[in-house]
């Protein structure tokens, strides 16, 4: 019965590379939100996600910053060219739908350094 | 910009004392609340959820809603050093999935 799976738990980048970070959402559930939590910052969403399409980026910044959750296969959040201000801990949350009663079930996170 | 507003503590009490968590809310129309927990460096961890006014008890929690008020708290009867984290409050905007979290109140349970 997992959970909630993300990878990798730690990622390290220097400026200018890529991060690609993954989510499979806990089984039964088809609904992703990706949240990021700056240091001694609280959460803040950025994206949601059902398969093969994004419901709401309202928390994405307007470059850099893409999400997919494609038919097969786990949902990835992708920053390009990455700065210092971009290290955080990057969350994934699953539900089962989208029900205003639906509780959002939390991944480990990847911890992004950018030196 | 909905905001979650939260006392970021550390609230200290002494091991057996009652916890209690405080939030507000701007968001007059929401109607899903949660309370998250989490500890230094991991991922947040759901406590409870309510959606009606009143109180909601599962075990040592117990949480209550006001939506005139906009307030909703967390209770904690006999806090023990391992209930010491960081308390996220959130909350569901209306006619939205995401959530909106609070800062966050740190607990920190004395033995």
């Amino acid at each position: 019965n997992a959970g909630v799976m993300q990878n990798p738990r730690h990622l390290v980048r220097r400026r200018g590379q890529e991060a690609r970070l993954r989510c499979s959402p806990m089984k039964g559930h088809s609904h992703v939100y990706w949240y990021r939590q700056l240091p001694e910052e609280g959460l803040k969403f950025m994206v949601y996600l059902q398969k093969e399409n994004i419901i709401d980026e309202s928390g994405m910044p307007k470059e850099r910053f893409s999400a997919e959750f494609p038919k097969e296969g786990p949902s990835i959040l992708r920053i390009q060219q990455v700065v210092r201000g971009d290290s955080a801990a990057y969350f994934c949350a699953s539900s089962v739908g989208g029900l205003y009663q639906e509780t959002q079930y939390f991944g480990p996170g990847t911890r992004l350094l950018v030196l | 910009q909905k905001e979650v507003e939260q006392n970021s503590g550390p609230l200290s009490v002494p091991e057996g004392a009652i916890a209690s968590l405080n939030c507000t809310y701007s968001d007059r129309g929401s109607q899903s609340f949660f309370w998250y927990r989490q500890y230094s460096g991991k991922s947040p961890e759901l406590i409870m959820s309510i959606y009606s006014n009143g109180d909601k008890e599962d075990g040592r929690f117990t949480a209550q809603l006001n939506k005139a008020s906009q307030y909703v708290s967390l209770l904690i009867r006999d806090s023990q050093p391992s209930d010491s984290a960081t308390y996220l409050c959130a909350v569901r905007e209306t006619g939205f999935q995401k959530l909106v979290f609070g800062t966050g109140t740190r607990l920190l349970v004395s033995p």
